[in-house]
């Protein structure tokens, strides 16, 4: 199985801050890569496939980059709505595996 | 518009088969390309990909859990179901199913989860 690690686990943070995300796989998956967003009790919402392509609907503040092992999700001016647990998934390998993920939650 | 929703029962033993249903519409199960995938979250933890199945009955599962899971579709019905063998308290999680595109390799969307415990 690919393993992805997804850092920090927790990210304390203002609104109006950047933050960025960070998602390591354990080989190179090149750019199959997709971003969720889940907040409690919800389903995940899909942000970011393909790496860096924004899901339609979802808002120009967040970003995906990278390609091979490491990846990050960007939110260039952090929301109210955006305090969340953001998860990363591969989908390179036949066995799909996801990130531990990373909580944002409110400085 | 694409929903999902999932079925079953929200207490298992230990031991027991867990059977949960996916009842999903606006998408066809026989239409060219599309799946269905079960996703598991234990409470507090992170999301693992179980199984999933396309419109041509091809299935792949998760190697850990591969034994102990079998995924089947009912085209006419719209609904997939997932059974997984000798529940554990370990498996006590939300389940949630979701819908992917065989050329694509993200699920959206997600359906809303069912929690489902196992104690005796």
């Amino acid at each position: 199985d690919i393993q992805m690690t997804q850092s920090p686990s927790t990210l304390s943070a203002s609104v109006g801050d950047r933050v960025t995300i960070t998602c390591r796989a354990s080989q190179s998956i090149s750019s199959w890569l997709a971003w969720y967003q889940q907040k409690p009790g919800k389903a995940p919402k899909l942000l970011i496939y393909k790496a860096s392509s924004l899901e339609s609907g979802v808002p120009s503040r967040f970003s995906g980059s990278g390609s091979g092992t490491e990846f990050t999700l960007t939110i260039s001016s952090l929301q109210p709505d955006d305090f969340a647990t953001y998860y990363c998934q591969q989908y390179n390998s036949y066995s799909l595996t996801f990130g531990g993920g990373t909580k944002v939650e409110i400085k | 518009q694409i929903t999902l929703k999932e079925s079953g029962p929200t207490l298992v033993k230990p031991t027991q088969t867990l059977t949960l249903t996916c009842t999903f519409s606006g998408f066809s199960l026989s239409t060219s390309g599309v799946g269905v995938g079960w996703i598991r979250q234990p409470p507090g933890k992170a999301l693992e990909w179980l199984a999933l199945i396309y419109w041509d009955d091809d299935k792949r599962y998760s190697p850990s859990l591969k034994s102990r899971l079998t995924i089947t579709k009912d085209t006419s019905k719209n609904q997939v179901v997932l059974t997984m063998t000798n529940m554990d308290p370990v498996d006590t999680a939300t389940y949630y199913c979701a819908h992917r595109r065989l050329a694509y390799g993200w699920f959206d969307p997600w359906g809303q989860g069912t929690l489902v415990t196992v104690s005796s």
